[in-house]
């Protein structure tokens, strides 16, 4: 089974409404999650990372995730959208090995209209 | 401010010619990455350096190769490209200071083109 998985190949918003970005995992080991954006022709930028404690994590760019353990999910959040946030954001997983490897969602596109 | 830097950021090479990619690091982290990126899909992890130990992914095919010379510094040879390896290449670090909860950061990437 995936580690990560998010569900929406593309979310389409518009301009001030809020935007979620879903992502959801399975429930064997620990849940070390980790949300990255990544613009046009730029590596991945860090946004915020769940490891413990507070379900609400919040993240640069006024985004935020919350960790729900019943729903095994930690979706992206931000209550309003800019059309700078349009960009290709990826959920991740931290695995307990050799390395601290990342198992990466297949990603989702987010386009904010003006 | 202390980052991730990749030279270059787009490179051309011919099919079969050999070609290095170079990252450089003013984090001093032990731990550096390299991943390959195709058509905004997921990233895949190469390799990985831990200090001076090289740790290989188990699919990651034998035509790349990696170095690591000091802290600073970790290059990606491609010693046969083929077209199918035209892709985005991330280098990134972290500090392996808890595995599993580090955050990586990432360097902008090169985009390697092969004809």
């Amino acid at each position: 089974a995936q580690s990560v998985a998010q569900p929406e190949d593309q979310v389409n918003v518009a301009e001030g409404n809020p935007l979620t970005v879903k992502c959801t995992y399975s429930v064997s080991g620990n849940p070390y999650l980790f949300w990255y954006v990544q613009y046009p022709n730029r590596g991945l930028q860090f946004l915020l990372k769940y490891i413990t404690g507070d379900n609400l994590v919040k993240g640069s760019y006024g985004f935020e995730a919350e960790f729900n353990k019943s729903q095994t999910s930690f979706h992206l959040k931000k209550p309003s959208a800019l059309v700078s946030d349009s960009a290709l954001y990826f959920c991740a997983r931290g695995i307990k090995a050799a390395g601290n490897k990342l198992t990466f969602g297949g990603g989702t596109r987010v386009l904010v209209k003006p | 401010d202390a980052m991730v830097i990749q030279n270059p950021r787009y490179q051309v090479t011919q099919f079969g010619k050999p070609v290095t990619l170079s990252c450089s690091q003013t984090l001093n982290h032990n731990v550096m990455y390299w991943y390959q990126q195709k058509s905004s899909q997921a990233p895949k992890l190469l390799f990985h350096y831990y200090d001076k130990d090289f740790n290989n992914e188990a699919d990651t095919p034998d035509n790349f190769q990696s170095r690591r010379p000091n802290t600073s510094f970790c290059f990606l040879d491609i010693r046969s490209p083929g077209l199918g390896d035209a892709a985005m290449y991330l280098c990134a670090t972290s500090t392996r200071e808890s595995m599993s909860t580090d955050t990586q950061y990432f360097g902008p990437g090169t985009r390697l083109t092969v004809l």
